[in-house]
């Protein structure tokens, strides 16, 4: 089966520029996560869907980072103002159904370097 | 809220021997507990992952075992090789929420 996609696969971006990032998860998937993974460090739940709908965003910073997953398929996460803290890689999972524990399938990520 | 701690941070073992890592999670309805592979650049990867209503599972070198009264659980690498050689995540997930939170990550050198 094809993997979760993302895109782009790296971004440079001045701070206090807005970024998007945009991810498929496998098809069929109910449950998608977006995590941040600062160098050196594991990956941080960001936010989590359960079809389009938000499970959990506690660790999200609301004031600048959004997320939207239209139709419970594709979703995109997006940062206005970005800040030299956000410098991170980005990643985007998925797994089939929720609240039975499946395995979480990740993209490749999307290497953010704010400037 | 809900943590997973990681140790060690690094280790450093010779071909053939024995690697060991070692998580606690905090919270106590915790279920399901993922071990994940990560290459220089690449995306993690699941290698093992245990449910709290098994002690231990097994896959060729590769062990799980969880003692959930202790609320820790650890990654047994037996004859290790140059190519296990990767950072290793463990994370702990709630099977009412799918929450899945990761710990902060070992990094696993192997000698040849």
């Amino acid at each position: 089966e094809a993997g979760v996609a993302q895109s782009p696969r790296y971004k440079i971006i001045e701070k206090r520029q807005s970024v998007a990032f945009w991810c498929n998860p496998i098809s069929g998937h109910a449950t998608l996560y977006w995590y941040q993974q600062i160098l050196g460090q594991g990956p941080k739940l960001l936010i989590q869907f359960q079809n389009n709908g938000v499970v959990d965003d506690s660790q999200l910073p609301k004031d600048r980072f959004s997320a939207e997953r239209l139709k419970g398929v594709d979703s995109t996460l997006k940062i206005q103002p970005a800040k030299l803290e956000d410098s991170a890689v980005y990643l985007c999972a998925s797994s089939l159904v929720w609240q039975t524990n499946t395995e979480a399938f990740f993209g490749q990520g999307t290497r953010l370097t704010v400037v | 809220g809900e943590n997973v701690e990681q140790h060690p941070s690094t280790l450093s073992v010779q071909e053939g021997d024995s690697a060991v890592i070692k998580c606690t999670y905090s919270d106590s309805a915790s279920n399901y507990f993922p071990w994940y592979k990560q290459e220089l650049g690449k995306r993690p990867q699941l290698i093992i992952d245990i449910r709290s209503n098994v002690g231990e599972k097994k896959d060729q070198r590769i062990a799980v075992t969880l003692n959930k009264t202790a609320k820790h659980f650890s990654l047994h690498i037996t004859e290790t090789q140059p190519e296990d050689s990767a950072v290793y995540f463990c994370a702990a997930s709630m099977g009412n929420t799918d929450k899945l939170i990761f710990g902060t990550g070992t990094r696993l050198q192997v000698f040849p």
